[in-house]
């Protein structure tokens, strides 16, 4: 597809089970992000990859979060023994390069939306 | 659906009126600003982007004007239509020790009135 692709489109979890999110970025694209979206809220940073190197995974809330991009093209965040708190949009954004340069658009997906009930 | 612009500051305007969208980011240091349109229960959209070595951009029926002074961001829809209706956000791409991420703002509601 010409897009981000994120699936599923929407996931209800029992609080404590363990969800897998799954990002298809723009092919070609470098960079690839993860956003966590609360309702009302903006989209706030995850974690951040250059081809399948995790350089950044500061926005992790907790070690319950992982995310891999192993052969530098689908990503994959996992959330482990899933709590209320977790509900929100989990977005995924795809960039051509590395960042080096500015005007670097960053495209998204139409996210994930997880209510953990 | 659920709006993704439940609890957010709104902007009420006519149709056919001008609407003026405000933010202002955190980083002196960052280099490049994006605004993004986002409608509910989809991704956000780019709309129109600026560097940090210029005051003023325009798009088809968008302007960005960027103060670097008081770190303030804004963004101009000329004869704002029912289809702008969505939350708009900015975003500040913050380069850190090697890597780079985008910075979201608290983002603004907008609705249009017919």
């Amino acid at each position: 597809g010409a897009g981000v692709s994120q699936s599923p489109r929407y996931k209800v979890a029992k609080r404590g089970q363990d969800v897998a999110l799954r990002c298809d970025p723009i092919s070609g694209h470098v960079s690839l992000f993860w956003y966590q979206q609360a309702l009302g809220q903006g989209p706030e940073f995850l974690t951040y990859f250059q081809n399948e190197a995790q350089l950044d995974k500061s926005g992790l809330p907790s070690d319950r979060f992982f995310a891999e991009r192993p052969e530098g093209s689908v990503s994959t965040l996992k959330i482990q023994r899933t709590q209320q708190e977790d509900s929100a949009v989990y977005l995924c954004a795809s960039s051509l390069d590395q960042g080096f340069s500015i005007d670097t658009e960053a495209f998204f997906g139409q996210g994930t939306r997880l209510t953990v009930v | 659906g659920e709006s993704v612009g439940l609890h957010l500051p709104t902007l009420s305007v006519q149709e056919g009126d001008n609407s003026i969208i405000n933010c202002a980011y955190s980083n002196s240091a960052s280099d490049y600003f994006i605004w993004y349109k986002q409608e509910s229960g989809k991704g956000p959209q780019f709309i129109i982007d600026i560097r940090s070595n210029m005051d003023k951009r325009q798009g088809q029926r968008v302007t960005v004007l960027l103060n670097k002074t008081v770190k303030h961001l804004s963004l101009q829809i000329a004869a704002t239509q029912p289809g702008d209706s969505a939350v708009y956000f900015c975003a500040e791409m913050l380069l850190t020790s090697g890597t780079y991420k985008y910075i979201f703002g608290t983002g603004t509601r907008l609705k249009v009135l017919a």
